[in-house]
């Protein structure tokens, strides 16, 4: 039973390129979100999705950054022209049901992107 | 202010000791996780706490709801257990999202 995949592991992407970042949830798992911890801070809140419905994107920046989950394959974080300041590790993580009844967060190894 | 305060923000300790990490919070909440981080690495969900106590190994997580407080504890530290432990809060305050801590760092020396 795999855990959260999430790829690449690595990204490097230079100005004004696009960054597409990849998160397979667990098998069963139909809720992903995503989380950004940029350098010497905390990790930050996101988006979160539901199959084929963005739940809660209050934690996106207004501009370039998108997510979707579509019916099949996994869900997708795209940033559009890359900026230095996008330079991040960004997490994933995905549970069974609704994070309203207090499920377990099971987390990726995370994409680090870097921006050159 | 954060939402969410750990202390201490970095920790040195012996092989052996016994090693508390602390989480404050200013609202109510649903669930409460200690996450682990290590360096370059994904993060592992240690525990989530709605109350009491929980214990894996040589890991415990308490939590006193009244006092918006929790504890992560580590009894007879190893070098391997070096990371960035985190802790996290879910509440309806802030829309059921996961509020970080900044995140305690660790380190074991042998």
């Amino acid at each position: 039973n795999a855990g959260v995949m999430q790829n690449p592991r690595h990204l490097v992407r230079r100005r004004g390129q696009e960054a597409r970042l990849r998160c397979s949830p667990m098998k069963g798992h139909s809720h992903v979100y995503w989380y950004r911890q940029l350098p010497e801070e905390g990790l930050k809140f996101m988006v979160y999705l539901q199959k084929e419905n963005i739940i809660d994107e209050s934690g996106m920046p207004k501009e370039r950054f998108s997510a979707e989950f579509p019916k099949e394959g996994p869900s997708i974080l795209r940033i559009q022209q890359v900026v230095r300041g996008d330079s991040a590790a960004y997490f994933c993580a995905s549970s069974p049901n609704s994070q309203y009844i207090n499920p377990e967060a099971f987390f990726g190894q995370g994409t680090r992107l870097t921006v050159v | 202010k954060n939402e969410v305060e750990q202390s201490p923000q970095n920790l040195t300790a012996q092989e052996g000791e016994f090693i508390t990490i602390n989480c404050s919070y200013s609202v109510g909440i649903s669930a409460l996780h200690w996450l682990q981080q290590h360096p370059g690495g994904g993060i592992v969900s240690l525990f989530m706490l709605s109350s009491g106590k929980k214990k894996h190994g040589r890991l415990i997580a308490t939590i006193n709801i009244q006092e918006k407080h929790s504890s992560l504890h580590i009894t007879a530290s190893h070098p391997r257990d070096s990371a960035v432990y985190i802790c996290a809060v879910r509440s309806g305050e802030y829309g059921n999202k996961l509020v970080f801590g900044a995140g305690t760092i660790l380190r074991v020396k042998s």
